[in-house]
């Protein structure tokens, strides 16, 4: 069943804005990834998180694990037209060895 | 270094048929993951392998979904007879080791079945 809740399910937003996205979850995760998706294109890795409110940037690309360990976010200042595609969060629930995936977050740019 | 290599890139078959997906995972990985990935939705994994050891595939439909990964290195995914419903994508990923999350994931098999 539906382990990760990811929210919002697509966005429509200017070029130069920032955005904001999250994934939420009953169980508790050790870890926590972020990857974006391309057209035809398998996901790639963006960041990945280990510990409880741990805050990690990749350019102009911010994650944070939640403190309860049940939550993730991703911020992307000043969006650029390259930042189009669809965002997935992964995580690895406590005393399971396997990835999950969100539903995913289309992001779409008008320039 | 390389990555993960998949084929076909497409592949349209009818419902009943037999197919047959290819994966060469990065150098050096010993891990390797076939996801499977409907239209609108996140990756879901199908099987992991460890080497040439089978470690998760509690989620395969293994009346009619089979992999190997006979000398730990390439593997094949195949679905014998397919349905409808198995129009997906089917990326396959690669990571050094189990407790390694970062996965390298290939450019995916996009299945039709008609």
């Amino acid at each position: 069943g539906q382990q990760l809740n990811q929210s919002p399910q697509s966005m429509f937003i200017q070029e130069g804005e920032d955005v904001s996205m999250n994934c939420t979850s009953s169980s508790i995760f050790n870890t926590w990834l972020w990857y974006k998706q391309d057209p035809g294109e398998g996901p790639v890795l963006l960041i990945a998180l280990y510990k409880a409110g741990e805050l990690t940037s990749n350019g102009r690309l911010t994650a944070q694990f939640g403190i309860t360990r049940k939550d993730s976010f991703l911020n992307i200042s000043a969006s650029i037209p390259s930042d189009v595609g669809i965002y997935f969060c992964a995580g690895v629930i406590q005393g399971a060895q396997k990835l999950v995936f969100g539903q995913g977050t289309r992001l779409t740019i008008n320039p | 270094e390389a990555g993960v290599a998949q084929s076909p890139r497409y592949k349209i078959i009818e419902k009943r048929q037999s197919v047959a997906f290819w994966c060469n995972p990065i150098s050096g990985h010993a891990t390797l993951y076939w996801y499977q990935q409907i239209l609108g939705q996140g990756p879901k994994l199908l099987i992991q392998f460890q080497n040439n050891g089978v470690v998760d595939d509690s989620q395969l439909p293994k009346d009619r979904f089979s992999a190997e990964r006979l000398k730990g290195v390439d593997s094949t995914l195949k679905i014998q007879p397919a349905k409808l419903e198995d129009s997906a994508v089917y990326l396959c990923a690669s990571s050094l080791g189990a407790g390694d999350y970062g996965y390298t994931f290939g450019s995916g098999t996009r299945l039709t079945v008609v």
